[in-house]
């Protein structure tokens, strides 16, 4: 099973700040497996980034993706008020599929 | 428009079994590629992957739990159904029941992109 580490475990930005959240994985992971959600307090998760770097329907051009092999990072250009929220990171290759335990992005 | 929503108990005991019901519209799951999948996430925590099912019936489920689940659909009615055994304080979490294809539009391979709203499941005498 690999297991996805993200860090930091919270982020404490002002709106208008990027945010650089980072996911480590135990052993390589394709990046066409590889994917980052948004989850808001009450609400399911919404996927955000799929295949490493690309943007699911909807998701605005301030979200975006990159990495390969072990090292992923989803980086927010500009924080809009909307932004705070929690992110998982995911791999979905090979089953079991998992998650990382969160990054939580805080108004600073 | 693809739409999911999980229905079953809100409360179940210890050592009972848990069933619950995914309901879904906008896709069937008997068209190549397309699965039906079940994610839990326990109160505060992370969220964990628990099984899912593609339309040509092969099941995946997560190995710390596979004893304890089964999955399975009804093309005719568009529902999958997941049971647990011998549920725990521990299993207490909301369930949610996700979409997932194997390649979008574009031909790439494509995770969880659609989920229900989820259901609180807890578990406790």
């Amino acid at each position: 099973e690999i297991v996805l580490t993200q860090s930091p475990g919270t982020l404490s930005l002002s709106p208008g700040e990027r945010a650089t959240l980072s996911c480590r994985a135990s052993q390589s992971v394709s990046r066409n497996f590889f994917a980052w959600y948004q989850q808001k307090p009450g609400q399911a998760p919404r996927l955000l980034i799929y295949g490493a770097s690309r943007r699911a329907t909807g998701i605005p051009d301030r979200f975006s993706g990159s990495g390969s092999g072990t090292d992923f990072t989803l980086t927010i250009s500009r924080l809009e008020p909307e932004d705070f929220a929690l992110y998982y990171c995911h791999h979905y290759g090979n089953s079991p599929w998992t998650f990382g335990q969160g990054t939580k992005v805080e108004v600073k | 428009q693809i739409t999911l929503e999980e229905s079953g108990p809100t409360l179940v005991k210890p050592t009972q079994t848990l069933t619950l019901t995914c309901t879904f519209s906008g896709f069937s799951l008997s068209g190549s590629g397309v699965g039906v999948g079940w994610i839990r996430q326990p109160p505060g925590k992370a969220l964990e992957w628990l099984a899912l099912i593609y339309w040509n019936d092969d099941k995946r489920y997560s190995p710390s739990l596979e004893t304890r689940l089964t999955i399975t659909k009804d093309t005719s009615k568009d529902q999958v159904v997941l049971t647990m055994t011998h549920m725990d304080p521990m299993d207490t979490a909301t369930y949610y029941c996700t979409h997932r294809i194997f390649y979008d539009r574009d031909g790439f391979p494509s995770p969880f992109d659609y989920w229900g709203p989820g259901t609180l499941v807890t578990v406790s005498s």
